[in-house]
């Protein structure tokens, strides 16, 4: 069985630009989360997202948007990209819409953003 | 202070070594905890949840202390394929996962 997928697997873009991140999640799951990891950090939650619905952001400007589509898949959207947007995207999947020890989140590969 | 706390370590411990890890969280509220493996350049994978009674899964063993509000890992005979890093989680509300910096374990022969 497929598991999470991310794309692209690595971006190279320059200060300023947008960028969009896709992922599809497991077949079933119902729910994506989006996390952001610098190097030599934990991820830090960005979005979740259920049935299409905006259920919980984090700490994250404006700048950062995404949403769900009908088949469940999700894109995350960074506009007016900063050299500190430089991380690993990573996109999580998970049958349900709350993060519970009975709901675990699978994560995809990741994509590599580099902002130069 | 930040949410969840642990010591990034590196962690150079010997094959067949025993080794433990530490993660403190601030808020007491927090529902459910979790350690989950890293590997250089890969995606975190869920390791084991964390039970208030203390879970052991072979030679990992996950313990909770909610009033010292600490969590731990021990790790008994280490391999050289335990070299990773090792997040620490902690849910506080329903929506996220909240990630120490993790740990990084370099095990050698």
């Amino acid at each position: 069985d497929a598991g999470v997928t991310q794309s692209p697997t690595h971006l190279i873009k320059t200060r300023g630009q947008h960028v969009t991140l896709r992922c599809s999640p497991i077949s079933g799951h119902k729910s994506v989360s989006w996390y952001q990891q610098v190097l030599g950090q934990g991820p830090q939650f960005i979005f979740q997202y259920y049935e299409k619905e905006e259920r919980g952001r984090g700490n994250f400007p404006d700048r950062f948007s995404a949403r769900q589509f009908p088949n469940y898949s999700s894109e995350l959207n960074v506009n007016a990209l900063l050299l500190g947007d430089s991380a690993l995207y990573l996109c999580a999947s998970s049958l349900r819409g709350v993060a519970l020890a009975t709901n675990e989140q699978f994560f995809g590969p990741g994509t590599r953003l580099t902002v130069l | 202070r930040k949410e969840v706390e642990q010591d990034p370590g590196p962690f150079n411990v010997p094959e067949g070594a025993t080794v433990a890890f530490n993660c403190t969280y601030s808020n007491s509220a927090s529902q459910s905890f979790f350690w989950y493996r890293q590997d250089c350049r890969k995606e975190p994978k869920l390791l084991m949840s964390v039970y208030s009674s203390g879970n052991e899964d072979g030679r990992f063993t996950a313990q909770l202390n909610r009033a010292s509000q600490y969590i731990s890992l021990l790790i008994r005979d280490s391999k050289l394929s335990d070299s990773a890093t090792y997040l620490c989680v902690v849910i506080l509300n329903t929506d996220k996962l909240i990630f120490g910096t993790g740990t990084r374990l370099q095990v050698f022969p």
